[in-house]
């Protein structure tokens, strides 16, 4: 069955950085586009970052172009978002998802809280 | 940058139909997808490419698309519909994704 793991999350001071990791299993990871997708507290989603299968095309929300970068391991089936100059407003569950189509994936989501 | 405009609360006593409105002015070349998000849960996708139901979405489930709007609605809503509800699409070029900003569905 379909997997996703996220790991990495925590409480990180402002201006600090962390590093999510997105475990996937049960599926072809390496043919498909992921997501990360995150929800401050009480708030809606907000699309955070796409990579595309291989690689070679990542694209950004205004909110997080500069200071996070989207990456992935085929090799390891993983998925990652380095965040770096973290912000009290970058606080938020963060969920790696395959979607597009009608398999569509999330994971159990890694909460961040960037507090000093 | 792009948005998706849904208002933000929709009320229906159970058995009515609710609609749930999405507008972006990209929509008429873009896909839209609906997810329902319970609380403390992760999203669940309900509709995808306008008004595709994924396996194991009850019917009652429909989604359809005109010019800049995308509709989600539930005929005969039940009280366990009750949820947030966001459309996800793209912008023109495809590379940026956008989140409406969520529907509050009350179903009592």
């Amino acid at each position: 069955q379909v997997q996703l793991v996220e790991s990495g999350g925590g409480v990180v001071q402002p201006g600090g950085s962390l590093r999510l990791s997105c475990a996937a299993s049960g599926f072809t990871f390496s043919s498909y586009g992921m997501h990360w997708v995150r929800q401050a507290p009480g708030k809606g989603l907000e699309w955070v970052a796409f990579i595309r299968y291989d690689g070679s095309n990542k694209y950004y929300a205004d909110s997080v172009k500069g200071r996070f970068t989207i990456s992935r391991d085929n090799s390891k089936n993983t998925l990652y978002l380095q965040m770096n100059s973290l912000r009290a407003e970058d606080t938020a569950v963060y969920y790696c998802a395959k979607v597009g189509g009608a398999e569509d994936y999330w994971g159990q989501g890694t909460l961040v809280t960037v507090s000093s | 940058s792009y948005e998706l405009t849904q208002p933000p609360s929709v009320s229906v006593s159970p058995g009515q139909t609710a609609r749930i409105t999405c507008s972006g002015d990209a929509l008429p070349k873009k896909y839209a997808y609906w997810y329902q998000q319970k609380s403390g849960q992760a999203p669940v996708l309900v509709i995808y490419e306008d008004s595709k139901r994924p396996s194991g979405i009850p019917e009652r489930f429909s989604g359809s698309s005109s010019g800049t709007m995308a509709t989600l609605t539930i005929s005969g809503a039940q009280v366990e519909d009750e949820a947030d509800y966001y459309c996800y699409s793209t912008d023109s070029s495809g590379n940026l994704w956008v989140f409406g900003g969520g529907t509050k569905l009350t179903v009592l």
